[in-house]
């Protein structure tokens, strides 16, 4: 079946720490996106990518890196930088332009990273 | 810029009872709407979509819901509501020959009690 599938699903880290989240699509989808959700803030906008070896800052980039170094993979790394990293991490991709799910992101089942 | 306003954060309703879900969008061109769901621990999966034509818009699980340009609204409804629909619901918004990165609102949290 087709999707996405990110890991870790759970994931602690001690402050300092750097800790890479994983995302990989075999939907052939070019577009990829990281998320973060807290409670009562929705989705935010982390990082996203509309082809290989290029991507782009969303609205709260500060604290993390990505790659796309291949069409299926979009690895998110928080690093020691991101002051308040506790949080639920959603990876998502999607087509570009029209066609039958014009618009729609995918969304893989999420990692929840607990700094301690 | 486009922006989306969920009214409310919590919505709590009985068993068999209908519901509606509100969901305000802001934007200077055309649009394209959504609403996902979002399991405990789970990611979002696509209830519905308007991108053009029809106004009124059938999803799955039961929901329909119904875009309103002129208040420039995209509510959510359901006329019976089960216990396996409590869930947090995202609305969303994108613009069509842009970047299509979709600005999500602050979700509401439905609350389906027996």
């Amino acid at each position: 079946d087709g999707g996405i599938t990110q890991s870790p699903k759970y994931l602690f880290r001690k402050e300092g720490q750097n800790v890479t989240l994983s995302c990989e699509q075999n939907l052939n989808h070019d577009a990829m996106y990281w998320y973060r959700q807290d409670p009562g803030q929705g989705l935010r906008l982390i990082y996203y990518s509309q082809i290989v070896n290029d991507f782009q800052k969303g609205d709260i980039a500060e604290g993390y890196s990505v790659s796309r170094e291949k069409k299926e993979s979009f690895p998110l790394t928080v690093t020691s930088a991101q002051k308040n990293p506790t949080a639920f991490y959603l990876c998502a991709s999607s087509i570009i332009g029209q066609g039958e799910n014009t618009g729609e992101l995918f969304f893989g089942e999420g990692s929840r990273l607990t700094v301690l | 810029a486009q922006s989306v306003t969920q009214l409310d954060s919590q919505v709590p309703v009985f068993e068999e009872a209908p519901v509606e879900l509100r969901c305000n969008y802001s934007s200077s061109v055309s649009v394209y709407l959504f609403w996902y769901v979002q399991y405990p621990n789970q990611g979002l999966q696509l209830l519905l979509k308007y991108l053009s034509g029809s106004t009124l818009v059938k999803g799955i699980n039961g929901f329909e819901a119904e875009f309103n340009k002129s208040q420039t609204s995209f509510h959510l409804r359901k006329p019976s509501v089960h216990i396996s629909d409590t869930a947090e619901y995202f609305c969303a918004v994108s613009e069509p020959g842009g970047s299509y990165i979709p600005t999500f609102g602050r979700g509401t949290s439905l609350i389906v009690h027996p």
